[in-house]
């Protein structure tokens, strides 16, 4: 069974510019979550997809937006770059949402760098 | 908000080494505790959890026991091995409504032959 799916691995983009992110969970995920994963804050939230529906938020700006799609894939997008959004964008794919989200299983990850 | 707090790294060790990683937690009710792994290179994976008080979880040698009376959840191995050296996260999720699951700042581990 394929585990979950992040594409592209490396991005460099420079500030101003935007950036979509996609996430492939595993076959039969129906819920995807999304984190920002930083050397100095460790693990971010961002926010949570099921049945191409937003359950839930973090605390970031509105330049950061997702979807998920019928087929449970979901993008992940961040518009205006700015230097501090450089960091491993670490997406993770459970059964279901609730307390199935207990056991997430997390892709390698896309390393965004803002240059 | 729930919370994390974890021991910084990063740990240097010898190999057969006690580890020992410790976690505290900020949380109303009472929340299920987690620690998971990022090996080099690799993605998040889930090490053990408990879900209740004076539970212990454990998984390939590690071991960790939630305490209320002291809100930790401390992640221990007796012997390290090289293959051990990763990140490791100890994360908590309350129960309620809000399922996500909250990260601390992750402690690098270097397992040395």
């Amino acid at each position: 069974k394929a585990g979950v799916t992040q594409t592209p691995r490396y991005l460099i983009k420079t500030r101003g510019q935007q950036v979509t992110l996609s996430c492939s969970p595993i076959s039969g995920h129906r819920s995807v979550s999304w984190y920002q994963q930083t050397p100095g804050q460790g693990l971010q939230f961002l926010f949570e997809y099921f049945s191409e529906t937003q359950r839930n938020k973090g605390n970031f700006p509105g330049r950061f937006s997702g979807r998920q799609f019928s087929n449970s894939r979901s993008e992940m997008n961040v518009s205006t770059l700015e230097l501090g959004d450089s960091a491993l964008y670490l997406c993770a794919s459970s059964i279901g949402t609730g307390i199935a989200q207990e056991k997430l299983f997390f892709g390698s990850g896309t390393q965004l760098s803002v240059l | 908000g729930d919370s994390v707090t974890q021991m910084e790294g990063p740990v240097t060790l010898s190999e057969e080494a006690f580890l020992t990683i410790n976690c505290t937690y900020t949380a109303t009710g009472y929340p299920s505790l987690f620690w998971y792994v990022q090996y080099p290179g690799e993605g998040l994976q889930l090490l053990l959890k408990a879900t209740k008080a004076d539970d212990k979880g454990s998984n390939k040698g590690f071991e960790a026991t939630y305490r209320k009376e002291t809100t930790s959840f401390h992640l221990e191995k007796g012997s390290v091995q090289v293959s051990d050296s990763a990140v490791y996260f100890c994360a908590v999720r309350p129960r309620s409504n809000d399922y996500k699951l909250s990260f601390g700042a992750g402690t690098t581990v270097t397992v040395r032959a």
